[in-house]
């Protein structure tokens, strides 16, 4: 079957880093997305990677290692509104979205 | 304002009570989706839209319908609503469905009693 896997809760710093990790397990890859969703909103868009490699948005990378099946979400200088569950979302071979549950992140001061 | 809404955004229900639930989107874009959002679960696709009069199963569609005559609203009705679609409905839109961010309304919190 399909599986992502992403701990369920982190804990951090205000001004410290953070790094959310996903393993993932699909039929087939066509690209993987953080998303940010803050307690009772929807889901926002932080990233997308489908080449192996970095990618640097401001204070939040990405970084994805397709023959490992693994991403992590690198949040630098962090800030109390950082608070939020990180999605990990894989696209597979169907070119359907397949979501982790997500990690709640906690940022204490 | 541009953007992507739902309707209601709180609504309680009876088990057995039909139910829709309304997105509408400003951006002309062609998919639209359907998610369900439970605790210890990822979001999970219920159906999905590529264009006007085109729709798609998801991962769990059953108990569920849609449609989608015009490009701009895609309900999902809920024929005989029972409580394990208690739940966290989200509606989004894309450009495209591949490799292309998807912008998520505000959701709609349903309780079926």
């Amino acid at each position: 079957g399909q599986n992502i896997d992403q701990p369920t809760e982190m804990t951090a710093t205000e001004g410290a880093i953070v790094q959310i990790n996903c393993t993932y397990q699909t039929s087939g890859f066509n690209g993987l997305f953080w998303y940010q969703q803050h307690a009772g909103e929807a889901p926002t868009f932080l990233s997308y990677n489908v080449l192996d490699g970095l990618e640097e948005k401001g204070r939040f990378s990405s970084f994805l290692s397709r023959s490992k099946g693994y991403s992590y979400l690198l949040l630098k200088e962090l800030q109390m509104k950082d608070s939020a569950s990180y999605l990990c979302a894989v696209t597979d071979s169907n070119y359907q979205l397949i979501w982790g549950a997500g990690t709640k992140l906690i940022i204490k001061p | 304002d541009a953007g992507i809404t739902q309707s209601p955004r709180y609504k309680i229900t009876e088990t057995g009570r039909q139910v829709t639930l309304m997105c509408h989107q400003t951006w002309s874009h062609s998919y639209m989706f359907w998610y369900r959002q439970d605790l210890g679960h990822g979001l999970r696709l219920i159906y999905y839209s590529a264009a006007a009069d085109i729709t798609d199963k998801g991962e769990v569609p059953d108990g569920y319908v849609v449609s989608r005559s015009k490009t701009e609203n895609f309900p999902l009705t809920l024929e005989s609503a029972t409580r394990s679609q208690t739940s966290v409905y989200f509606c989004a839109s894309s450009e495209s469905e591949v490799a292309y961010e998807q912008y998520f309304g505000p959701g709609t919190r349903l309780t079926v009693t």
